[in-house]
């Protein structure tokens, strides 16, 4: 099995809907990360999570929220979906001790938004 | 927040031959660099972490350079072969933003 699962792996909705990304990992990891990525760019930070208390903006965080549920479960929420968050979205987990940083990535989720 | 640039974007290679890609990061504040290797559909897994100056790290065919006062890493593949078809993405943490910074990558396809 997985490590790092996200569901739904592809989803295409409407603009103006709601929609929610889940993560899941069984890694044991206390870091949690959600990354975009579009076509031409890098993987973008959305949100990260050091633990479960914690939540902290990255770079593209408007449009966005988080949730972290538990340890081991990491949400990302589109309040009102437009066609530019259209992008391969991506969850992430990190031990946060040993080799720095090292991303242990989920499959992705393709999201359209029409 | 700094870039990093990869070069190239895409890449076409028989069967065989041997390639090198780059990525350029700020030098400034450094303190890892991460390589990672994208198949299509399947998760981006990790190759290599580098932190020191003058490190070569290898696994297989696979090897990386890191200069970290110029700014730059280097990605080889020798002998490449066509499961090695993917985009290799760098990620950089460095000029004193404290997360990774990831590069476009380099799509690289290998023929037969």
């Amino acid at each position: 099995d997985a490590d790092v699962t996200q569901t739904p792996r592809n989803r295409i909705t409407k603009t103006g809907k709601r929609i929610m990304l889940e993560c899941s990992q069984t890694k044991g990891h206390d870091r949690m990360y959600w990354y975009r990525q579009d076509p031409g760019l890098g993987l973008r930070l959305i949100y990260y999570s050091f633990d479960v208390k914690d939540i902290n903006k990255g770079e593209i965080s408007d449009g966005y929220s988080v949730s972290r549920q538990a340890q081991a479960k990491f949400s990302l929420s589109l309040e009102s979906a437009i066609p530019n968050q259209t992008a391969l979205y991506f969850c992430a987990t990190t031990p946060g001790t040993g080799s720095p940083d090292t991303q242990y990535f989920g499959p992705g989720t393709r999201l359209t938004v029409l | 927040i700094l870039n990093v640039e990869q070069s190239p974007q895409s890449l076409h290679v028989q069967e065989g031959d041997s390639t090198n890609f780059t990525c350029s990061f700020p030098s400034s504040n450094f303190y890892a660099l991460h390589w990672y290797r994208w198949e299509t559909a399947k998760s981006p897994e990790a190759l290599f972490v580098m932190t020191l100056n003058g490190d070569e790290k290898k696994k297989g065919r696979i090897s990386a350079t890191l200069n970290t006062k110029e700014g730059y890493s280097y990605l080889y593949i020798k002998g490449s072969q066509p499961e090695d078809s993917a985009t290799y993405l760098c990620a950089s943490l460095s000029g004193g933003y404290n997360k990774l910074i990831f590069g476009a990558g380099t799509r690289l396809a290998v023929h037969p």
